[in-house]
């Protein structure tokens, strides 16, 4: 069974540029986030689908990112504009319960 | 509100040795615990949860963790390191929904030959 596939696994753009990931969870799991991992950090979540609804957003930047997950499968986080603050990696995760997320490779973004 | 704190940014063990990386959480709820590894420029890798039941958990690669609610601790261990486990462990909380998890800032474990 595939994992959750994201790409492009390393993006360099320049700031005030616009960026989007793209993430296909695993098939069957109705639950999927996008967190961002600042370098030598943990995970922070962004954002959490549950089939195509956001139910918390709480945490993304509203002004500048945006998120959307068509069909209840495949989603686009994009930031528009880019700042030098969002390099970092962004990882997309799925999930069938509670009890476990499978994370993708994730989006090294780095704006110069 | 949930929190995750991990002891040790790094921490260092010689081949064959003792691995003891330490978590302790706050959570206003029964907690899930996991505990996740990163190798470079990878994703996560689930290592081992613990929901309900069993305190004592093992997971994959021979590694196991304790869930101690007195403590509110959930340390991994591993009786005898591996060159291949030098890698950024993370703990981390779930709420027992499907809410997310709130992740340590993480430790990176080097193994000496």
């Amino acid at each position: 069974e595939a994992g959750v596939v994201q790409s492009p696994r390393y993006k360099i753009i320049e700031k005030k540029q616009p960026v989007a990931f793209w993430c296909n969870p695993i098939s069957g799991h109705n639950t999927l986030y996008w967190y961002r991992q600042n370098l030598g950090q943990g995970p922070e979540l962004l954002i959490r689908y549950e089939n195509e609804e956001a139910v918390d957003d709480s945490q993304l930047p509203k002004d500048r990112f945006s998120a959307e997950r068509l069909k209840g499968v495949d989603s686009t986080l994009k930031i528009q504009p880019a700042e030098l603050g969002d390099s970092a990696v962004y990882l997309c995760a799925s999930s069938l319960d509670e009890h476990e997320a499978f994370f993708g490779q994730g989006t090294r973004l780095t704006v110069v | 509100a949930q929190s995750v704190t991990q002891l040790g940014s790094h921490v260092s063990v010689s081949e064959g040795a003792l691995v003891l990386l330490r978590c302790n959480y706050s959570s206003s709820v029964p907690p899930y615990l996991f505990w996740y590894v990163q190798y470079p420029n990878q994703g996560l890798q689930l290592l081992l949860k613990y929901t309900t039941g069993a305190t004592l958990v093992k997971g994959i690669n021979g590694f196991e963790a304790e869930f101690k609610k007195s403590e509110t601790s959930f340390h991994l261990t591993k009786p005898s390191a591996h060159m291949s486990d030098a890698a950024e462990y993370f703990c981390a909380v779930g709420g027992g929904g499907a809410d997310g998890l709130t992740f340590g800032k993480g430790t990176h474990l080097i193994i000496q030959p």
